[in-house]
């Protein structure tokens, strides 16, 4: 069965810096792209990031782009997301989602439960 | 940056009847070298993430019952729900998976008349 389980999220200050992480399992990680998606409160859902298999290549909304690294560890089966320069705008649950096929072109499978992340001074 | 737009933003069907949820890409999401439309379409119950529906545009996903269903190509998208059931109660979205950013829908509200 697949699994993604977030965490790592929780408040923090604008201008601070926070480190998601996804431990995924039930599935050969390493073959496929990974991505996270985040929902403000009460929104709809916007594609923050992404990662190829080989983790070659990584891929940013302009939202995010200088301040969100993500990166993985296929030795621990496990997606992150380093975050800095943190604005009340990207607070949001963030979910760690799996692509349907090695391509990272690919629909989104499986999502987790989705960690909170809440930018307020 | 490709654009979904969803109508109706919110329906209400009695049960049993159909539901019929329209999602419009501001360009093509048809990739002509392997005539896939990439399009996908997800339910969100409240308090859950997301779920898959469909991909390819018309393409069920293992264990989504067969009262679902997409259709569309290029441009343009539906998603049926052919009898509408108590636990359809949700949102749904629709994304584009074509160029990157991958954007979604703004979602569509479906309740029970």
């Amino acid at each position: 069965e697949v699994q993604v389980l977030e965490s790592g999220g929780g408040l923090v200050q604008p201008g601070g810096s926070l480190r998601l992480s996804c431990a995924a399992s039930g599935f050969t990680f390493s073959t496929y792209a990974m991505n996270w998606v985040r929902q403000a409160p009460g929104k709809g859902l916007e594609w923050v990031s992404g990662i190829s298999g080989s983790g070659g290549h990584t891929y940013y909304a302009d939202s995010v782009k200088g301040r969100f690294t993500i990166s993985r560890d296929d030795s621990k089966n496990t997606l992150y997301l380093q975050m800095i320069s943190l604005r009340a705008e990207d607070t949001a649950v963030y979910y760690c989602a799996t692509a349907g096929s090695d391509s990272f072109y690919s629909h989104i499978d499986y999502w987790g439960q989705g960690t909170l992340v809440t930018v307020s001074s | 940056d490709i654009v979904m737009t969803q109508s109706p933003d919110s329906l209400a069907v009695s049960l049993g009847e159909r539901a019929t949820i329209n999602c419009k890409s501001s360009q093509s999401v048809l990739y002509n070298s392997n005539n896939k439309n990439y399009l996908a379409w997800y339910q969100q119950k409240s308090g859950q993430p997301p779920k898959l529906l469909i991909y390819w545009a018309s393409t069920r996903e293992s264990g989504v019952p067969d009262r679902f269903s997409g259709s569309g190509s290029g441009t343009d998208f539906t998603l049926t729900i052919s009898s509408l059931q108590a636990e359809d109660v949700a949102v749904y979205y629709c994304q584009q998976y074509y160029s990157i950013p991958f954007t979604f829908g703004p979602g569509t509200k479906v309740d029970i008349k």
